[in-house]
């Protein structure tokens, strides 16, 4: 079993949708989590970080943690051409630094 | 705002060729990381390094070799490219030990004929 789980997707969704992205993960041991977006041909960037469960936001992106069913979740409201995309989502575990990352969801919003 | 640079975008070798792909980062981050990304494989960690001289495998360091000689630059060394060693090459630096966010750079894409 992989230590992170990821769709690949594509999902393809109209402009202004609410996207659900999500990851599973294996190990209880992983405490904090990190949402990445990669656009063709270029690296990855930090999009959204947390180490608790709950909800954080920050502007249309919403991540979300429940470590009791070992799931996290970003939600992109109000979707625009812009955000297509691929989305990694990235784990890794306090005093460790092998993050451990999903294979990405590619995700198209049509105009 | 953490910049991480590599030397070139795109790389064509041959097989048996030694390679050499280069990271810069301008943050005085003290932990560098190579991952290579495959499709439907996501990324895996090649080799990292914590400080200067030191380096530390990842999953995947069969037929690689890494050189941190300076705090801001980390090599990835191909000692004899293989076509299987095609693939996209991501480097990362992060600031310590106990703060996670990685910050990429644009990724080198080398194709080995």
């Amino acid at each position: 079993q992989k230590e992170v789980e990821q769709d690949p997707g594509p999902l393809s969704v109209p402009e202004g949708a609410i996207v659900s992205l999500n990851c599973t993960y294996s190990n209880s041991a992983f405490q904090y989590f990190m949402w990445y977006r990669q656009y063709s041909r270029k690296g990855p960037e930090l999009l959204m970080y947390t180490y608790s469960s709950g909800n954080k936001e920050d502007g249309r992106f919403t991540a979300q943690v429940d470590k009791s069913s070992k799931y996290i979740s970003l939600f992109i409201r109000d979707s625009q051409p812009s955000d297509s995309a691929t989305y990694l989502c990235a784990i890794t575990r306090p005093g460790r630094n092998d993050m451990r990352f999903g294979a990405g969801t590619r995700l198209t919003v049509k105009p | 705002d953490v910049k991480v640079t590599q030397s070139s975008r795109y790389l064509v070798k041959r097989t048996g060729e030694k390679v050499f792909l280069e990271c810069v980062q301008d943050m005085d981050h003290e932990n560098m990381f190579w991952y290579r990304q495959d499709p439907g494989l996501g990324l895996r960690l090649i080799y990292f390094s914590y400080d200067v001289k030191m380096k530390e495998k990842g999953d995947i360091p069969e037929g690689y070799s890494v050189s941190r000689e300076k705090k801001e630059r980390f090599s990835l060394i191909l000692e004899s490219a293989s076509t299987n060693q095609t693939s996209m090459y991501l480097c990362a630096s992060s600031r310590d030990q106990r703060h996670y966010e990685q910050f990429f750079g644009p990724g080198t894409r080398l194709t080995v004929l």
